[in-house]
């Protein structure tokens, strides 16, 4: 089945404490995204990739990093997690294709105390 | 930069009515697409239907159909014959056709949809 694998769902965890996000998908897409839902905010973009070794900021990527080593793996990192990054994350794809739309990942919804 | 708006945080609709989601948008650019996606409370993004800017044709989707008005740069979702299963948040999104501005969709805040039994 074609998807995008993100794991964990759920996750609560402490100020500081590092952790990462895996998002994986099985369908040979050149194109991987980050994304952070919040509401009344929409979804905002944290980071992209186009291709493998190739990723780039989004609109709100303060806090976060991310790799491209593998075209099918695209992790979220939050070195030191804050408060202020509480909110349901979203990794998506696409195919690089013009107007391809996102296949999204069914979301991690990330707590920090 | 692209902005999306949706003017209707709630609305609601009766079972088996027809209901219109709005959804408007600025952009420079006259080459681009346009997309409804679907949140029900799995959380899970589902798409709905997607637009070609440079068709005239709306696009449809059994019940689901658009209003795509260029001029006007809106996009308004109609959905006919409103199911239970209807019930989530419905987001508007808009992505570039041009080379370096189609890395991200452009999402609107939401409009949340509830169906009345």
């Amino acid at each position: 089945e074609a998807q995008v694998t993100q794991n964990p769902r759920y996750l609560i965890t402490v100020t500081g404490k590092k952790l990462t996000v895996t998002c994986s998908q099985n369908m040979n897409h050149e194109y991987m995204s980050w994304y952070r839902q919040d509401p009344g905010l929409g979804l905002r973009q944290i980071y992209y990739s186009m291709n493998v070794e190739v990723t780039d900021k989004g609109d709100v990527p303060e806090g976060y990093k991310v790799s491209r080593k593998e075209k099918r793996n695209f992790p979220l990192i939050l070195e030191s997690p804050s408060p202020n990054q509480t909110s349901l994350y979203f990794c998506a794809s696409s195919p690089g294709i013009q107007g391809s739309p996102l296949h999204f990942g069914n979301g991690t919804r990330l707590t920090v105390t | 930069a692209q902005t999306v708006t949706q003017s209707q945080p709630e609305m609601s609709v009766q079972e088996a009515e027809t209901v219109t989601l709005s959804c408007t948008y600025d952009t420079s650019e006259s080459d681009y697409y346009l997309f409804w996606y679907k949140q029900p409370p799995s959380r899970q993004m589902i798409l709905v239907i997607r637009q070609e800017a440079y068709k005239q044709q709306n696009a449809t989707e059994n019940r689901f159909s658009v209003n795509f008005q260029k001029a006007a740069k809106s996009f308004s979702l109609k959905i006919s014959d409103s199911q239970l299963g209807d019930a989530a948040m419905y987001f508007c999104a808009y992505r570039s056709a041009t080379q370096g501005g189609s890395e991200k969709l452009v999402f609107g805040k939401g409009t949340k949809l509830t169906v009345n039994p």
